[in-house]
Order: structure tokens, then C-alpha cells, then sequence
């Protein structure tokens, strides 16, 4: 099984429903993100989180939401999608082990993805 | 804010070949150094990573990467390419002074196709 689960792989919905992705990983790590891919564009930050109390907004926050209901699971929702939405979402999660030295800093350990199509 | 440039979108090689993924970032000081890979329809996957001391990293598939400093680069380098490297690569750069707490900043790719 993987170590970061997304649900649902794929989904196609239409304008103004609301969706959620879910993201859950079995790797013990504090810190979860969301990523969205676009071609031609990279990965962009949504949201991350440190742990259940801490959320913080990435670069491209507007018209998402997040929530961290565990340690293990961190959920992305669009509450109104919108066809510019369309994309490939991403979950990921870091550990830095020992601080800012450590071997393991700053690297990211990522989802299968989330291909979103809304109509 | 840190940020990283991907000049190639699009490199065509042939089988066999040399290959060199260019990379540069913007950040100011020694950032956390990142080459990503992803197939077609799968998620991304670790190639190598530099945080400190040699320059010069080896990472998994038989690519390296050269840290140079005075070039703000990080190129991504394979001496013989092979059909199933064809896929996206993308560079990413880390806060070192939050130990990465804000996840990485990503280049917007280089794809790769590989020519029989």
C-alpha cells in the first residue's frame, strides 16, 4: 500500500458543487501539504499544515479550504468548483527528522494525485 | 521569496545519448535542492537532493546533479539515456532557514522525450 493515499483518483464534476479530496498517509509525519499542477505551470502550494491546529495558506489559497482532522489525514475542499479548478492535485507530506540538517529536510513524499475535471 | 527557473519545456534526445536538465533558483542563500520526476499518469518521484557538502550528488536511475553556487544552478545530468527516462523532471527549491517547514517552490518542468 502506498505511504500517501489520495481519494478519489480521478473526478469530474460540474460548476458550484462542492468537492473534497482526501489525502492519508501512513508515514508518521507532522506535516501534510496540497500541491496543484497545471501544465506549463509546475506544482503551486494550496495549503500545509504542521499538525491538527496549525493550517497555513500557500500560494494560491482562494477557493479552497482545507482541514486536518489527524495527524494522518488532511482534506482539500472547493466549496463553489469552477472549470478554472481543473487539475491535477497533488498531497504531500515532510518529515525534516533531525531539524534543518537533517537528512530528510525539506523533502517531500508525494500522493498518486487527484485528476479533477469540472464541467 | 525563493523561485527557480526551468528554461527548457521541452528537450528532445536520442536513445543513448548524453542528457543536462538545466536549473536555476533564486533564493538568498544555500537552498535545499530538488529533481523530481514524473511518468505519465503517476505522482512524483524522488531523483536526488543536495543539502550540503559535495557538490556533485548522485541519485537514483544513474542521474547526478552539480550544485554550483556561482551559477545559482542545479543541473540534472545522465551520461546515456534510456526510453523510459521519457517523462516530466521538475527542479524545486526549500527554505533552509525553516528547515523546509513551507514546503518546496517547484519549476514549471522539462519535459522529455526520447527519440529510438
Amino acid at each position: 500500500d502506498a505511504d500517501v493515499t489520495q481519494t478519489p483518483r480521478n473526478r469530474i464534476t460540474k460548476t458550484g458543487k462542492r468537492i473534497m479530496l482526501e489525502c492519508s498517509q501512513t508515514k508518521g509525519h507532522d506535516r501534510m501539504y496540497w500541491y496543484r499542477q497545471d501544465p506549463g505551470l509546475g506544482l503551486r502550494l494550496i495549503y500545509y499544515s504542521f499538525d491538527v491546529k496549525d493550517i497555513n495558506k500557500g500560494e494560491i489559497s482562494d477557493g479552497y479550504s482545507v482541514s486536518r482532522q489527524a495527524q494522518a489525514k488532511f482534506s482539500l475542499s472547493l466549496e463553489s468548483a469552477i472549470p478554472n479548478q481543473t487539475a491535477l492535485y497533488f498531497c504531500a507530506t515532510s518529515d525534516p527528522g533531525g531539524g534543518t540538517s537533517g537528512i530528510l529536510a525539506g523533502e517531500l513524499f508525494f500522493g498518486e494525485g487527484s485528476r479533477l475535471t469540472v464541467l | 521569496a525563493q523561485s527557480v527557473t526551468q528554461p527548457d519545456i521541452h528537450i528532445t534526445v536520442s536513445e543513448g545519448a548524453s542528457l543536462e536538465l538545466r536549473c536555476n533558483y533564486s533564493y538568498g542563500a544555500t537552498p535545499y535542492l530538488f529533481w523530481y520526476v514524473q511518468s505519465p499518469g503517476q505522482g512524483l518521484q524522488l531523483l536526488l537532493k543536495y543539502f550540503s557538502g559535495d557538490t556533485l550528488v548522485q541519485g537514483i536511475k544513474g542521474f547526478e546533479a552539480e550544485f554550483k553556487r556561482s551559477q545559482s544552478s542545479f543541473n540534472l545530468r545522465k551520461p546515456s539515456v534510456h526510453w523510459s527516462d521519457a517523462a516530466e523532471y521538475f527542479c524545486a527549491v526549500g527554505d533552509r532557514s525553516g528547515g523546509g517547514a513551507d514546503g518546496l517552490t517547484f519549476g514549471k518542468g522539462t519535459h522529455l522525450i526520447i527519440q529510438p
